[in-house]
C-alpha cells in the first residue's frame, strides 16, 4: 500500500520560475494539507482541504496556490519562487478529526 | 489558539540511558495528542497517540500520557538505542472544528554508542 505519495524528491528552481509539487493517497483520506519545514520552525501549514472542491488557507499560504478536483490528489503550486521558498516540502492525509496523519517522503525544494 | 511547546534541542544521550522529551500544549477543549518521528530524509511517522485524558499511548517502548491536568505529553523511554536517533514532534489535533494539526519545533535526539 502506497500511502502519501510525494513527487519529485528533489528540485532546484531559479528566482521567478513556476513549479507544482505533486501529491496522492491512496486511503480515501478526506483531509489532505500541505507543510513546510524549515530548521527551528517545526512544520507549518500552507494550505489544507477537508474534501474534493474544497480548500483554505493555512499560516503561510502566501506565494503559494493549491487546488482538490479529487479525493486523491492535492497539487502545490508555486506561482512565482522566490529564495524564501526553500523548504522541505510535506504532503499529508488523514480520515477525521482526532485521528494520525500519514505524511509523504517530503520535496526538498532550493530556490537559486 | 492552541499550540505546543516542547523541549529544545539537540539531546544527546548514550545507548541505554533514560529519554524524557518534554511537551506541554494549550488548548480549548479536548485535543488528540501525538508523538511523530522523522528519521534522516524521510517524512513524519506516528510514534504514538492518546485521544483522551489519563490515556497512555505506546510503541516501541516509548510512552507518554495525556496528562489534561498540567496540560502535558511527555515521551519517555526506558532504554534508548543509537537507532532511535531522530527528531521527534509532539503534535495535537486543532479543536476549532477544523481537521489542522498543530506542530511542536521539534526535538533532535542524538543516541551514542
Amino acid at each position: 500500500n502506497a500511502g502519501v505519495t510525494q513527487t519529485p524528491k528533489f528540485q532546484v528552481l531559479k528566482t521567478g520560475q513556476s513549479m507544482t509539487l505533486q501529491c496522492a493517497q491512496d486511503m480515501n483520506h478526506e483531509y489532505m494539507s500541505w507543510y513546510r519545514q524549515d530548521p527551528g520552525m517545526g512544520l507549518r501549514l500552507i494550505h489544507y482541504s477537508v474534501g474534493a472542491g474544497i480548500t483554505d488557507q493555512g499560516e503561510v499560504p502566501n506565494g503559494y496556490n493549491v487546488s482538490r478536483s479529487t479525493t486523491e490528489d492535492f497539487p502545490l503550486r508555486l506561482l512565482s519562487a522566490a529564495p524564501s521558498q526553500t523548504s522541505v516540502y510535506f504532503c499529508a492525509s488523514s480520515n477525521g478529526r482526532g485521528t494520525e496523519a500519514f505524511f509523504g517522503q517530503g520535496t526538498r525544494l532550493t530556490v537559486v | 489558539g492552541n499550540s505546543v511547546t516542547q523541549m529544545e534541542g539537540p539531546v544527546t544521550l548514550s545507548e541505554e540511558a533514560f529519554l524524557t522529551i518534554n511537551c506541554t500544549y494549550t488548548a480549548t477543549g479536548y485535543p488528540s495528542l501525538f508523538w511523530y518521528v522523522q528519521y534522516p530524509g524521510e517524512g513524519l511517522q506516528l510514534l504514538l497517540k492518546a485521544t483522551k485524558a489519563d490515556d497512555k499511548g505506546s510503541n516501541k517502548g516509548f510512552e507518554a500520557t495525556y496528562r489534561k491536568e498540567t496540560t502535558s505529553f511527555h515521551l519517555e523511554k526506558g532504554s534508548v538505542q543509537v537507532s532511535d536517533s531522530a527528531v521527534y514532534f509532539c503534535a495535537l489535533t486543532d479543536t476549532s472544528g477544523t481537521y489542522k494539526y498543530i506542530f511542536g519545533t521539534g526535538t533532535r535526539l542524538k543516541v551514542l554508542a
